[in-house]
């Protein structure tokens, strides 16, 4: 079993739609967790960290629920330029260990 | 602000060949960790490399063998090329020793090279 297991979508949203998908995951040990982007063929990007407590970054929104074991990600108000593969991370010791994506494309 | 780089961009190699991969970290950052991105798929953590030591590794076989230099940049070295082999290789450098309340956490990746076996 994967450590990391995400929706690979695609998630096919019009511009201005909310759109929001999970990801889960399996090590209880996982200390930090993050989610990133990956642009077709270029390297993943920090988008933000997850807080249990929940945290927002303009559109995005992430949480955390550590009893259940699952990363939530909202885009709000969504952009052209948010058509991405969404990457859902957990860190444990020095290692991330990556989910393998979620395909967002938004249309005009 | 220099981030971090890699070479060479792409790479065609052979089954059996041995190939060298280079990475050099964002200013400022002590610590190297390497990542195998086959097609489809999420990144594959296979070593990080700190104070010039593996501090931690993945699921890869001995083949797969790295070094860090006392600039903190870094090398990835596969032997015995399989096809399987073929993929984005990342890496991704980070601070390990805190300044200033700097987070460790973040780990900011390179551009990347694309191995190709054949």
């Amino acid at each position: 079993r994967k450590e990391v297991e995400q929706d690979p979508g695609p998630f096919n949203v019009p511009e201005g739609a909310t759109v929001a998908f999970n990801c889960t995951y399996s090590n209880s040990a996982s200390q930090s967790f993050f989610w990133y982007r990956q642009d077709c063929r270029k390297e993943p990007k920090l988008l933000m960290s997850v807080y249990s407590s929940g945290n927002e970054d303009g559109r995005f929104t992430a949480q955390l629920n550590r009893a259940s074991q699952y990363i939530s990600l909202l885009i709000r108000d969504s952009k052209l330029s948010d058509s991405a593969t969404y990457l859902c991370v957990g860190k444990n010791d020095y290692k991330l260990s990556f989910g393998a994506g979620t395909t967002v494309t938004v249309r005009a | 602000d220099a981030g971090v780089t890699q070479s060479p961009t792409h790479l065609i190699k052979t089954r059996g060949q041995q190939v060298t991969l280079r990475c050099s970290p964002k200013s400022g950052h002590d610590t190297v960790s390497w990542y195998q991105q086959a097609l489809g798929q999420g990144p594959q953590f296979i070593f990080q490399y700190y104070e010039e030591e593996e501090r931690q590794r993945g699921n890869f076989p001995d083949r797969f063998s790295g070094h860090q230099f006392p600039n903190y940049s870094s090398e990835l070295n596969v032997n015995a090329l399989l096809l399987g082999d073929s993929a984005l290789y990342l890496c991704a450098s980070s601070l390990s020793r805190t300044s200033g309340g700097t987070s460790t956490d973040t780990q900011y990746f390179g551009p990347g090279t694309r191995l190709t076996v054949l």
